[in-house]
């Protein structure tokens, strides 16, 4: 597609629920990454997919958190058991390279946790 | 890791105002991009800026990479130009993009 596709755009969950957010990157871009974005804040690294391969997954916050691109390209951003805290706007971005290149940022998901 | 600045905080402009933001960062860097985050989240690339120099329309920036900063500058403000802009780096050696914590622009008409 012309850019980074995300779905759902908006998201409420009771707490305890899991919840799936999706990323469809740019064609062919290699490197893929998601953030986290809390209120009045800058977005905060989660995890970073070169391929298929997940070679960071410093940021996600707890184990509750879990992210796959199995065919390198759609990726999914698993929150199992949300929480209050979990709220917040879960950005994707893709890129043609890998760290010499820029990042192209979907709409984001905004999770609210109720 | 490397820490990215940026300042000021929060900017309030008069419509035509000229401004300039910044961005320190605290290590080499092999990719610098700054972006605008308009009032409906959605985060929009301005430039991609590890040196050099750049112009598109009303806005500029200028990234000294041997001295750790970058500039935008934006002329004659619009009450469009409102939201948030994000100065963000990557490492040399590195693929993590990080973020500042941006500059709140208002423009007043």
């Amino acid at each position: 597609g012309a850019g980074v596709s995300q779905s759902p755009r908006y998201k409420v969950a009771k707490r305890g629920q899991d919840v799936a957010l999706r990323c469809d990157p740019i064609s062919g871009h290699v490197s893929l990454f998601w953030y986290q974005q809390a209120l009045g804040q800058g977005p905060e690294f989660l995890t970073y997919f070169q391929n298929e391969a997940q070679l960071d997954k410093s940021g996600l916050p707890s184990d509750r958190f879990f992210a796959e691109r199995p065919e390198g390209s759609v990726s999914t951003l698993k929150i199992q058991r949300t929480q209050q805290e979990d709220s917040a706007v879960y950005l994707c971005a893709s890129s043609v390279g890998q760290g010499n290149s820029p990042l192209h940022f979907g709409n984001g998901t905004r999770l609210t946790v109720t | 890791g490397i820490q990215v600045e940026q300042s000021p905080p929060d900017l309030i402009l008069q419509e035509g105002a000229n401004s300039t933001l910044r961005c320190n960062f605290s290590d080499s860097v092999n990719n610098l991009q700054w972006f605008h985050q308009n009032p409906w989240g959605q985060l929009i690339n301005l430039f991609y800026i590890p040196s050099g120099t750049k112009q598109n329309g009303r806005l500029s920036a200028t990234t000294v990479a041997t001295e750790r900063y970058s500039l935008l500058y934006i002329s004659s403000s619009q009450t469009t130009d409102s939201g948030v802009y994000f100065c963000a780096v990557v490492n040399t050696g590195g693929f993590k993009t990080i973020f500042g914590a941006g500059t709140r622009l208002f423009v007043k008409a």
